[in-house]
């Protein structure tokens, strides 16, 4: 099977623009999750979505948003970038099932934001 | 923060040394899992050890919870150069609800020198 991708893989952008990134999971999986990990923070959890849904949320602000498609795919967008959302954003899928699995992760995104 | 504390942070040894390092939590889990990243890339399954269980192998993978202690640790046997990387725990939340969402320890750099 091929594993969890993520495009674009780098992407550079300035203060006030919005990005969108992507996230197709392995197939069969439902389950998406997005991280972002960062020097100072470290991993920290953005949101899950499983069957089209938002199953959970992390402490971001409402700048951060993601969605669902019927196929899985996922994408987050962030919009209003600051410098401080410079960052690897990191996409997970899990097989199916409700919890408890390993998490399968794709190569990233690298965000750069002037 | 939730996030969970690792140490050492960093780690320097040679090669065919063991390696060990610890994983401190917060709360209750239903699991722990390790990862392995390499150089700001995604993240790679190592292994996962249920609440119930007290210690599990996987080839030179040796992983300990002590959940009385909200620890855990990894230990490398016989480590080699291409195990160079940073090494990451990962919780879950026993009252997290249907969710794959994960919390992260800050981490562990080992690096194996040749």
């Amino acid at each position: 099977k091929a594993g969890v991708t993520q495009t674009p893989r780098y992407l550079i952008k300035t203060r006030g623009q919005q990005v969108t990134l992507s996230c197709s999971p392995i197939s069969g999986h439902r389950s998406v999750s997005w991280y972002q990990q960062t020097p100072g923070q470290g991993l920290q959890f953005l949101f899950e979505y499983f069957s089209e849904t938002q199953r959970n949320k992390g402490n971001f602000p409402g700048r951060f948003s993601g969605r669902q498609f019927s196929n899985s795919r996922s994408e987050m967008n962030v919009s209003t970038l600051e410098l401080g959302d410079s960052a690897l954003y990191l996409c997970a899928s899990s097989p199916p099932g409700t919890q408890g699995h390993e998490q399968f992760f794709g190569p990233g995104t690298r965000l750069t934001v002037l | 923060s939730q996030q969970g504390e690792e140490d050492p942070q960093a780690l320097s040894i040679q090669e065919g040394e063991n390696a060990t390092m610890n994983c401190s939590y917060k709360t209750s889990i239903n699991n722990l899992q390790w990862y392995r990243q390499n150089s700001g890339r995604g993240l790679v399954h190592l292994i996962l050890i249920r609440s119930n269980e007290r210690e599990k192998h996987s080839g030179r993978l040796r992983v300990t919870l002590d959940t009385s202690k909200k620890s855990s640790s990894l230990l490398i046997t016989a480590s080699r150069a291409a195990d160079t990387a940073s090494y990451f725990c990962a919780t879950d939340a026993l009252a997290g609800g249907a969710t794959n969402k994960l919390i992260f320890g800050t981490g562990t750099l080992l690096a194996v020198q040749p």
